[in-house]
């Protein structure tokens, strides 16, 4: 049972343009939200993030935006860059049984920003 | 800031036989580490919370023999694959977090072959 989902496997973008990556997840537990960037055979490396008592954190070109009454957040990226190309991973933070907080993943969007 | 190093970054090894990756943080304490594996075009799963001085929190699923976490240090969590099957073949990644937080960082990750 996929709880947080990302339905989007790959998004093409122009250079320039607006990158939205879109992310919906199912437990309203969770409490906080991040987004990571991965490239081929290399660790997540952290973007940004947001509580879930907000609606909007911004952070340069960055912007992620939190529909809780949806369930559903997105990152914006403008203006998309060609460094940008990854596999952008969303997760949502939760406290487990051992009261340990964990994180849980959506399966990735790879996005393919073209000069 | 917030760097992880994570050692080997490629590994062969023969079936049956065991192997170790370590995680270290660098430039920060991290009260708590996280391993993850990672199989072709799926999303980060968690094999194992860990936090220092304490025995690891396995995810439902992961046998705590066969993957073997010491946690003895703020900065240096080790997995011990015990007799690795070709099926252990992935790529594995850890994390570490300082404090409470929900971020975390990442390390390179270590691809492991078992032949």
């Amino acid at each position: 049972d996929q709880q947080v989902k990302q339905n989007s496997p790959s998004l093409s973008v122009q250079e320039g343009r607006i990158s939205i990556l879109n992310c919906d997840y199912t437990n309203s537990m969770f409490d906080y939200f991040l987004w990571y960037k991965k490239y081929p055979a290399e660790g997540p490396t952290f973007l940004i993030s947001i509580s879930s008592i907000k609606d909007k954190n911004e952070d340069g070109r960055f912007t992620v935006f939190l529909n809780k009454s949806a369930k559903h957040l997105s990152l914006h990226i403008v203006p998309s860059q060609p460094g940008d190309s990854a596999v952008y991973f969303c997760a949502a933070s939760i406290l487990n049984a051992g009261n340990n907080r964990k994180l849980i993943w959506g399966l990735g969007t790879s996005l393919a920003v073209n000069p | 800031g917030a760097v992880v190093s994570q050692h080997p970054s490629r590994v062969i090894c023969k079936s049956g036989t065991s192997v170790k990756i370590e995680c270290r943080s660098l430039d920060f304490q991290a009260t708590t580490m996280f391993w993850y594996r990672q199989f072709p075009k799926q999303s980060l799963m968690l094999m194992a919370t860990s936090n220092e001085g304490s025995k690891a929190t396995y995810e439902q699923g992961v046998e705590k023999d066969k993957f073997l976490i010491n946690h003895a240090s703020l900065t240096l969590s080790t997995l011990t694959v015990t007799s690795a099957h070709p099926e252990d073949s992935s790529f594995y990644i850890c994390s570490a977090r300082g404090g409470t937080g929900s971020e975390q960082y990442f390390g390179p990750g270590t691809r492991l072959t078992v032949t």
